[in-house]
């Protein structure tokens, strides 16, 4: 069975500064792992996303998640926030049976 | 693109009444997935299709639900004699074929139980 641990509830930040958003997952087959942001009262939209290759993915509104295999991780990290990325932030893990498990994501605070 | 399409967007009704869901995939995709999402989670999986085949079903998914995609394109959620628990946000993804591909989510539907 696969899961996902998203260690922080909330990560406050403020504007311009760096963030890393950390996720942890369990799995006993190879996993495909994703990044999905969440704005106030929309569905989920999907920022990156690892299938395989090259461990440091970029994905779009300057995003970008590092894979660890030998640390189960997949972290995410912008380096300068902007207001507009206040958004709930969640990890996901599509094992391989096509379902994808979701963690209980991160609320980012962008701070003025 | 169209992008996944979800109606309504809010639905508030009365305990005990019955509600149904519309979810349009986007056009080329064969897989349509509901998940129900509640405040403070992430998403839960509650079944999906290939085509218009039911491959699975959650335990989260009492005999008062249902779900259907009579023709392999839109799909349909019922709930049936809905309860105060079932308040939460419902979002429906589609994904094209082939192997654990990404999925895209609709904006889902609020539904609120007074």
């Amino acid at each position: 069975a696969q899961s996902v641990t998203q260690l922080d509830s909330q990560v406050p930040v403020f504007e311009e500064a760096p963030v890393e958003l950390r996720c942890n997952y369990s799995s006993s087959v190879s996993v495909y792992l994703f990044w999905y942001v969440q704005y106030p009262n929309q569905g989920l939209q999907l920022l990156l996303k690892y299938l395989s290759g090259s461990t440091l993915v970029k994905g779009i509104n300057g995003f970008e998640a590092e894979f660890n295999k030998s640390q189960t991780s997949f972290h995410l990290r912008k380096p300068s926030v902007h207001i507009s990325d206040t958004a709930e932030y969640f990890c996901a893990v599509n094992g391989r049976d096509d379902k994808i498990i979701f963690g209980k994501g991160t609320r980012l605070h962008i701070l003025p | 693109d169209t992008g996944v399409s979800q109606n309504p967007r809010h639905k508030i009704t009365k305990r005990g009444q019955n509600v149904t869901f519309r979810c349009d995939p986007i056009s080329e995709h064969n897989r349509l997935y509901w998940y129900r999402q509640t405040l403070g989670q992430g998403p839960e999986f509650l079944t999906y299709f290939q085509n218009e085949a039911q491959l699975e079903k959650s335990r989260l998914l009492s005999d008062r639900f249902s779900a259907e995609r009579p023709k392999g394109s839109f799909s349909t959620l019922e709930i049936q004699r809905t309860e105060q628990g079932d308040s939460a946000m419902y979002l429906c993804a589609s994904s094209p074929p082939g192997s654990r591909q990404p999925q895209h989510f609709g904006d889902g539907t609020r539904l609120s139980i007074l």
